[in-house]
């Protein structure tokens, strides 16, 4: 079965903190790995994806295989970073069917 | 703005009726997807389709049904509507099941 797993539903950090967004999966197969971010009222949106392996206003994340995680890292937390962040995970090698985590609210304390 | 639309953005019913949500892919893509998403059981995929067939599913309800359209545009019906139904649904799309998916505003469903 594919899942992910999100176990923080609230994670508060102070400004200039490190942050570290957990994501763990479970897929059989060759996983693709996203996350996604929501802003206060704005839509959901792709912030990164582990096959580009590039960083996105200063966030990163690397693909654990032995540790089947997604771990979402940031060195220095902003307060423009609060929102809502999801990971997803998708198969690759056709059309496959995408499943999000439940999602964690990071809050950034100034 | 991403480019997806989706209409209605509130919808407001009773148990029992029918109501479809519609949604307008971003220019070029070929892929829509639909998603539920409540407060307890936060964002579920429901159904994929690319370029007027059916690609993928997910947990969707055998009330619940989709379709896209030969403009690539998608619909989501909900039948015998419950009170559990009540959430928002957002569509995104994407050029193919490989590209990042841009979501719509969403609709948000009441049932009462």
């Amino acid at each position: 079965a594919q899942r992910v797993t999100q176990p923080e539903k609230l994670l508060s950090v102070f400004k200039g903190a490190p942050v570290e967004l957990k994501c763990n999966y479970s897929y059989s197969g060759s996983p693709e790995l996203f996350w996604y971010v929501q802003y206060s009222r704005q839509r959901l949106q792709l912030l990164l994806r582990h096959i580009s392996r590039e960083s996105i206003k200063g966030f990163t994340a690397d693909l654990n295989k032995g540790e089947t995680s997604f771990h979402l890292k940031k060195p220095f937390a902003q307060e423009e970073d609060s929102a809502m962040y999801y990971c997803a995970l998708g198969g690759s090698g056709g059309y496959q069917k995408v499943t999000f985590g439940t999602g964690t609210k990071l809050q950034v304390i100034p | 703005d991403s480019g997806v639309t989706q209409t209605p953005k509130h919808l407001i019913t009773a148990t029992g009726q029918r109501v479809t949500l519609r949604c307008s892919p971003r220019s070029g893509d070929l892929s829509v997807y639909w998603y539920q998403q409540s407060l307890d059981q936060g964002l579920q995929f429901l159904i994929q389709y690319y370029n007027g067939e059916e690609r993928a599913k997910g947990n969707i309800l055998e009330r619940f049904s989709a379709q896209q359209f030969p403009d690539l545009h998608s619909e989501l019906n909900l039948s015998s509507l419950e009170l559990g139904d009540s959430a928002l649904y957002f569509c995104a799309s994407s050029q193919s099941s490989y590209n990042e998916q841009f979501f719509g505003p969403g609709t948000r469903l009441t049932v009462l």
